[in-house]
Parts: C-alpha cells; structure tokens; sequence
C-alpha cells in the first residue's frame, strides 16, 4: 500500500492567512494526487486533480504544487467558507489511498 | 450535473450483510470513462476507498476488504451497488459512493467526482 502522511493533523489559522498543508506520499507518485475538501456532516468535495489543476468552480486562492512524493495544498488567503477538514488522495496506485486530513479551525 | 444518492438500511445486525445501492442521476452509468466506486468513512476518522465497478461489470476491491465485498451494477436503473458480508461493529461507518474520472485512455481512475451525500451505516444487535 502506498501510505499518504498529511501535516499538520490540525492547524488554526485566522481569516486572510496563507495557509499550506503538506501531504508525503510512502513513494513516488508521480503527480497522481488529488485535494479533497471535507464539511462537517457532508462529502469530501474535489478541489484539485493532478497535483495543480483546479476543479471547476473551486476559487483560485487555492492552489496545489508538487510531484514525486512531496505535495502542498495553499489557500492563499483563508476565508471563512474554507474552515474544513482536506484530504489528499493518491491515484497512482490501484489501491487507492487518502491521507489521514488536515482540520483548518478557527483562530 | 451528475449527481449521486446512496439508500440502504441504517442499521444492520453484527454477522449480517450491508446492502447499499447508489443511483445516478444527471447521466448514464454507462457513459464511458468512468468508474463506479464505493468509499467509507469511519465516525470522526479519514477515508477508506472500498472498491469499484464499471457499468461492464469489472470490479476492483480493496483487498482489506475483499474477501467480503461484493459490487453490482444495474445499467437500466443507473444503479450499483455494494454488499458487505460478515459485518462488525467495526464496519459502522457513513458510506459513500462516487464516479471515478478515468483519463488519458487509462483504465486507472484518476480523481472522484462527485460523491454522493453519503449514509451512517451502523451495526449493531
């Protein structure tokens, strides 16, 4: 299995932040890695495919970077629709994996 | 847009099977380049990719679970659906489903979208 490790677990951060959540892949990927956006009590929503392509209709202050088996997820200036859990997703195996997600809270 | 919807008993007794349906609607299961997949989230936990089908019926599973996992797809009703045996509690979970996007003429599925809302399965006697 390919393991996903995302850090931080939690963070707390203000509106207007720049916020980056790292996501480590146990090995190479490629640039198979996909962002994931989680409110409470609904379903995981796509914000980023492939490591940098940004889903339609997702806002442009989030952005993804990375290959190999290292990858952030920005949020260039936090709002306060983007307080969430996120969870990275690898597709490069066909055991498909997500990392454990990162909780962004309210400072 | 293609949306998803899951519908199933809420709750199941320890030893008996789990027996969700998805129903796709806004689209044709059959429509190809997609994959029909199945993911649980435990209570307060991360995610766990169950397995999939497609509208042919070829299916893939996570081998955690696949010995007990089952998946079938009805084309005429834009339906699939999972059946979990041998259930624990340690299977009480919200399940959902979503459409796998396959690219590049692969037949490995890159991202999912979307998800459907998603439905607590508990089990328990």
């Amino acid at each position: 299995d390919i393991q996903m490790t995302q850090s931080p677990s939690s963070l707390s951060a203000s509106v207007g932040d720049r916020v980056t959540i790292t996501c480590r892949a146990s090995q190479t990927i490629s640039r198979y890695l996909n962002w994931y956006q989680q409110k409470p009590g609904k379903a995981p929503n796509l914000l980023i495919y492939a490591t940098s392509s940004l889903q339609s209709g997702v806002p442009s202050r989030f952005s993804g970077s990375g290959s190999g088996t290292d990858f952030t997820l920005t949020i260039s200036s936090l709002q306060p629709e983007d307080f969430a859990t996120y969870y990275c997703q690898q597709t490069y195996s066909t055991l498909l994996t997500f990392g454990g997600g990162t909780k962004v809270e309210i400072k | 847009q293609v949306q998803l919807q899951e519908s199933g008993p809420g709750l199941v007794k320890p030893s008996q099977t789990l027996s969700l349906t998805c129903t796709v609607s806004g689209g044709s299961i059959s429509s190809g380049g997609y994959y029909w997949n199945w993911i649980r989230q435990h209570p307060g936990k991360g995610l766990e990719w169950i397995g999939y089908i497609s509208y042919s019926g070829n299916a893939s599973y996570n081998p955690s679970l696949k010995s007990r996992v089952t998946t079938s797809v009805d084309p005429s009703k834009n339906q699939f659906s999972l059946k979990l045996n041998s259930v624990t509690a340690a299977d009480t979970a919200v399940y959902y489903c979503a459409r796998g996007i396959v690219t590049g003429g692969t037949s490995y599925i890159d991202w999912f979208d979307p998800w459907g809302q998603g439905t607590l399965v508990a089990v328990s006697s």
